[in-house]
């Protein structure tokens, strides 16, 4: 099946640093991915929709300039926090479309990169 | 816009007793909609989803939904529920456009005990 990979699982970083997380397709082609965060015991907020080649869209409220998103190969889209901040501490989930079923998507969740910053 | 609204944040139940957790959307178009759950500090796992025709949908574990449109619900049922069921539940919409996102609910925290 369809196998999306996020790396590091956890990060732990200083106030002011950057931290980049990765998220990989492993085996299909994936022109669209989104990232999501998640507060503790809440739900998930989708921060913006990245697509191969192009810039990615971002959800009302999220600063484009903080949350930096790179989408420049199909396997391939990478979140870089930057200047990071405590309030940024959170759990960042990517997903891809794996395909496509009766009209719907087929998306497929990463196991998610825990962002600690100090 | 969509919105997803699940009605518990947390449902306590006892081990082989039934399970309901309550899902309701707002959409002015058609969606799709699906139940994922996530175990701590994972990912999501799809449990179900309805895409068209029979309102009834069965997915893994033993999980079922069935969609009202009158009602625009998408409940989440199990009628015997293990301690291995504990985690927490999201409801998701997506309305019917390739390379849409899902919009979530904020979740129910199932919490099984024996």
């Amino acid at each position: 099946g369809a196998v999306v990979s996020q790396h590091p699982s956890r990060v732990i970083c200083k106030s002011g640093t950057s931290v980049k997380i990765e998220c990989r397709s492993l085996d299909f082609q994936a022109t669209t991915m989104f990232w999501y965060r998640q507060f503790p015991k809440k739900s998930l907020m989708l921060m913006a929709t990245s697509n191969e080649g192009s810039k990615a869209t971002y959800e009302q409220g999220v600063e484009k300039d903080k949350f930096l998103i790179n989408h420049a190969s199909l396997t391939l889209s990478t979140l870089t926090v930057t200047s990071a901040h405590p309030e940024d501490s959170s759990f960042y989930i990517c997903s891809a479309i794996a395909g496509v079923m009766s009209g719907a998507n087929v998306l497929t969740f990463g196991a998610g990169s825990r962002l600690t910053v100090l | 816009a969509q919105s997803v609204t699940q009605l518990d944040s947390q449902v306590p139940v006892f081990e082989e007793a039934p399970v309901e957790l309550r899902c309701n959307y707002s959409s002015s178009v058609s969606v799709y909609l699906f139940w994922y759950v996530q175990y701590p500090n994972q990912g999501l796992q799809l449990l179900l989803k309805y895409l068209s025709g029979s309102t009834l949908v069965k997915g893994i574990n033993g999980f079922e939904a069935e969609f009202n449109k009158s009602q625009t619900s998408f409940h989440l049922r199990k009628p015997s529920v293990h301690i291995s069921d504990t985690a927490e539940y999201f409801c998701a919409v997506s309305v019917r456009q390739a390379g849409t996102a899902l919009i979530f609910g904020k979740g129910t925290t199932l919490s099984v005990s024996s």
